[in-house]
């Protein structure tokens, strides 16, 4: 019940398109969705995170979706660019500040030229 | 803003000595940190949570007599893997939380190796 499913595991995208990963969880006290993005040999850094009393969340290139009755949430990168070429990790807490995260699997994103 | 620096950001032991991480919060007050392992190629695995004063929570199946937690300050979380085998050769990752917030907030990550 505290898993969160990420897909797809890895992702080819060509520079300039929309790279899409998916995001589902069981637990609907879940009440945080934040999405990390990871380099190799690096920690997970904060790219963007949503509540659950909206839809929807932009911040620049970058959106979430966000559909509380199919308990389910989306990272969308509009026009990918190789240095977005990364690890992606969603993940989700219950129950306000500093509740651990529950990661999702990861999904490897390639930019291509 | 939100800084957090990890030290050393590798470390190579023998098998059968400790080794201490140090997490810190640069720019805030953390009163809450967490300690994260991932092997290569796969998602995080939180170890444990370290509140400033207290003692840390530790997760299922991890060992606290090996794996030591001190958060003595508000911007100091200390890891000690006692007794280090080859097996907990890892990249591991602390985290602090910054009130009031729900963001977490990543070290660099430590590279472990036990020869």
């Amino acid at each position: 019940q505290q898993q969160v499913k990420q897909s797809p595991q890895s992702l080819i995208v060509q520079k300039g398109g929309i790279s899409i990963i998916n995001c589902a969880y069981e637990n609907t006290a879940f009440d945080y969705f934040p999405w990390y993005q990871q380099f190799p040999g690096k920690g997970p850094a904060l790219l963007i995170a949503i509540r659950p009393d909206v839809s929807e969340k932009k911040e620049g290139r970058f959106t979430i979706s966000f559909n509380k009755s199919a308990k389910q949430f989306s990272l969308h990168i509009m026009d990918s660019q190789p240095g977005d070429s990364a690890t992606y990790f969603c993940a989700a807490s219950i129950g306000g500040t500093a509740s651990k995260l529950t990661f999702g699997t990861g999904t490897r994103l390639q930019v291509m030229l | 803003g939100a800084v957090v620096s990890q030290h050393p950001s590798r470390v190579i032991c023998k098998s059968g000595t400790s080794v201490k991480i140090e997490c810190r919060s640069l720019d805030f007050q953390a009163t809450t940190m967490f300690w994260y392992r991932q092997f290569p190629k796969q998602s995080l695995m939180l170890m444990a949570t370290s509140n400033e004063g207290s003692k840390a929570t530790y997760e299922q199946g991890v060992e606290k007599d090996k794996f030591l937690i001190n958060h003595a300050s508000l911007t100091l979380s200390t890891l000690t893997v006692t007794s280090a085998h080859p097996e907990d050769s890892s990249f591991y990752i602390c985290s602090a939380s910054r009130l009031p917030s729900y963001e977490q907030y990543f070290g660099p990550g430590t590279r472990l190796t036990v020869t």
